[in-house]
Order: structure tokens, then sequence, then C-alpha cells
């Protein structure tokens, strides 16, 4: 099946940095890609939908000035999690889409992120 | 009307048994419903999927039972092994639109 790598797995980082997390579609181009969060032992709450070369459409209640999403390339989104603080701990998975129909949907494997 | 509700929250059948976890859905317009086993510290992997235009889907041990006119859709593992532990995801999406995800169930398999 399509790979799709996330990077990191993990990171720990400050109160008030900014982390970079990576999402590639190895094998495949991708049209859309979506970010997701999932906070423990709950269920992933999508966070914002991304097509290549276009602006990110987020959900709401997302800060769309705080998550930075950029899909520069049809392999390539990147997240970026501005000013991080404590409460933005939490697991990031992205998804990545084939075709235009969910049925070619591959997730990467997700990044823990820790702010202290 | 964006909902699928997930149930049991969590599960624990003995090795060899059969594991069944349902979700629910409203909005009729939705047309894909597939099924994620996700490992801890890991995204999830599709399992199996359905459409609407059946009413069963069955690949290896994992069965989808769709039902149409109750708006209820079922995953059933047989032979149930501990190797299945873990949690389990149902979602439902219209066309090519986002999917939307149930709360999760956790999975015990005992030995």
């Amino acid at each position: 099946g399509a790979v799709v790598s996330q990077h990191p797995s993990w990171v720990i980082c400050k109160s008030g940095t900014s982390v970079k997390i990576e999402c590639r579609s190895l094998d495949f181009q991708a049209t859309t890609m979506f970010w997701y969060r999932q906070f423990p032992k709950q269920s992933l709450m999508l966070m914002a939908t991304s097509n290549e070369g276009s602006k990110a459409t987020y959900e709401q209640g997302v800060e769309k000035d705080k998550f930075l999403i950029n899909h520069a390339s049809l392999t390539l989104s990147t997240l970026t999690v501005t000013s991080a603080h404590p409460e933005d701990s939490s697991f990031y998975i992205c998804s990545a889409s084939l075709d235009a129909t969910n049925e070619k949907l591959f997730f990467g494997s997700g990044t823990q992120l820790s702010v202290l | 009307q964006q909902q699928v509700k997930q149930s049991p929250q969590s599960l624990i059948v003995q090795k060899g048994g059969i594991s069944i976890i349902n979700c629910a859905y409203e909005n009729t317009a939705f047309d894909y419903f597939p099924w994620y086993q996700q490992f801890p510290g890991k995204g999830p992997a599709l399992l199996i999927a359905i459409r609407p235009d059946v009413s069963e889907k069955k690949e290896g041990r994992f069965t989808i039972s769709f039902n149409k006119s109750a708006k209820q859709f079922s995953l059933h593992i047989m032979d149930s092994q501990p190797g299945d532990s873990t949690t389990y995801f149902c979602a439902a999406s219209q066309g090519a639109q986002k999917l939307v995800f149930g709360q999760g169930t956790r999975l015990t398999i005992n030995p």
C-alpha cells in the first residue's frame, strides 16, 4: 500500500517556541492532505484540509495563525505549531489522499508533541 | 447530523470469540463507511470499508454489516486474537469530503 511518512515521530519543546511537522507521501502524489489532532484515549479531530498550491481550509475553532499549514508540493505538507504552549501537547496525525475519493486515504504514523 | 456514534467504548472478548463494534449515523448522504485500527503511538490503518450499495463485506476475519434503513453499521472480528487488542474507529464520509470519526472502541482480547 501507499506510504505516508510523518516526521518527527515525537518532539519536546519549550513553551513559546515553534515546531514544524512534516508529512510526505512517499510513493504517490497527494492531491489533498489532512491534519488531525488526537488527545489521549480520544478520537481524531480534523484540524484542516490542505490542497497543493492553495490555502488550507481550517475547521471551526482551529486557530489558523497558530497552526500554520503549507502544502507546497504534491508530496509534502507541513504543520507548524507557532508559539507552542502546554495545552498544544497532543498527538498530531496527517493523512494523504491518492485520489478524489476517501477510499485511497493513508495515514502517517503521527507526531507526539510535548510542550514543557 | 455530522456525528457518528460508536459503541461500546470498551470491549473485552475471550480469545477465539467474536468482537462486535457498532456505529450509527444520521447523515443519509454519507456514502463511504470505513473502519480503522489504531495501535498506541501510531496512525490509524484502514481495516475494511463498505459502501451503502451492499449489506455486508468480508475480508478474512473482519466483516462489516451495513443496515441502511437503520443507519447503522458494525464491525465483526471473528476468531478474535490477542493481537487484535487495540483501538478501533468507525468513520463516514460523503463523496470526497472529510471523514467523520466515531469515538473509538478499546478492544481487549483475553488469552
